[in-house]
């Protein structure tokens, strides 16, 4: 069965310092998302992506934060500022079609850890 | 503002009970799903519902539109069946993003 696959598995960064989170989401999906759970909350949306450009964002997603499909495979997280409370789980997901009614597939997450 | 509940929190069964977890959702959504996160972390969906019923296995999640409510049954439950479930929805005017509910941790003993 296809897999979203997500690098690395846990990354441990001083604050302050930039992140590339990557993924590789499944050949033929076409949305591709970002969410994040910190240690004991509820996971959050962060960004979606379609045709190469951001279709919506949450509050969460400031200005430190970016995102790329720089080779038509891999779609990037970059944190460029870590601050402590950036230390969370990330999830990537993707699905192929647009609105709710076809399923999502998650990556196993990053486990981000801002020291 | 859209919320998504979730009962109970916590949720301890012995193994072979039948199990229900709750979920609720405040305005119209296109659709419902419950997913499953490991205690490693990774997230897998189980079911999309937008109407009705679905059952995979001993798993059978069931939608009502009218009270905005979903329901996740897992029928003669097994120590495996441990994990937290979530319900998200996508509700109508999001581009596709999830909104989640806090999860449901269920442990089940032998």
């Amino acid at each position: 069965e296809p897999e979203v696959t997500q690098t690395p598995s846990h990354q441990v960064t001083q604050m302050g310092q930039e992140v590339i989170l990557r993924c590789v989401p499944i050949s033929n999906h076409l949305y591709f998302y970002w969410y994040r759970q910190i240690l004991g909350q509820k996971v959050e949306f962060l960004v979606s992506f379609y045709n190469n450009e951001i279709s919506e964002k949450s509050e969460i997603f400031d200005d430190q934060f970016s995102v790329e499909r720089p080779d038509g495979s891999n779609f990037t997280l970059k944190i460029r500022s870590t601050k402590l409370e950036d230390s969370a789980m990330y999830f990537c997901a993707s699905k192929n079609r647009d609105r709710g009614n076809y399923g999502y597939t998650f990556g196993s997450g990053t486990r981000l850890t801002v020291v | 503002k859209n919320e998504v509940e979730q009962s109970p929190q916590n949720l301890t069964a012995q193994e072979g009970e039948f199990i229900t977890i709750n979920c609720s959702y405040s305005v119209g959504i296109s659709a419902l799903h419950w997913l499953q996160q490991h205690p490693g972390g990774g997230i897998v969906s189980l079911f999309m519902l937008s109407s009705g019923k679905k059952k995979h296995g001993r798993l059978i999640a069931t939608i009502n539109i009218q009270e905005k409510h979903s329901s996740l049954h897992i029928t003669a439950s097994h120590p495996r069946d441990s994990a937290v479930y979530i319900c998200a929805v996508n509700y109508g005017g999001s581009q596709g993003n999830l909104i989640f509910g806090k999860g449901t941790k269920l442990s089940v003993k032998p």
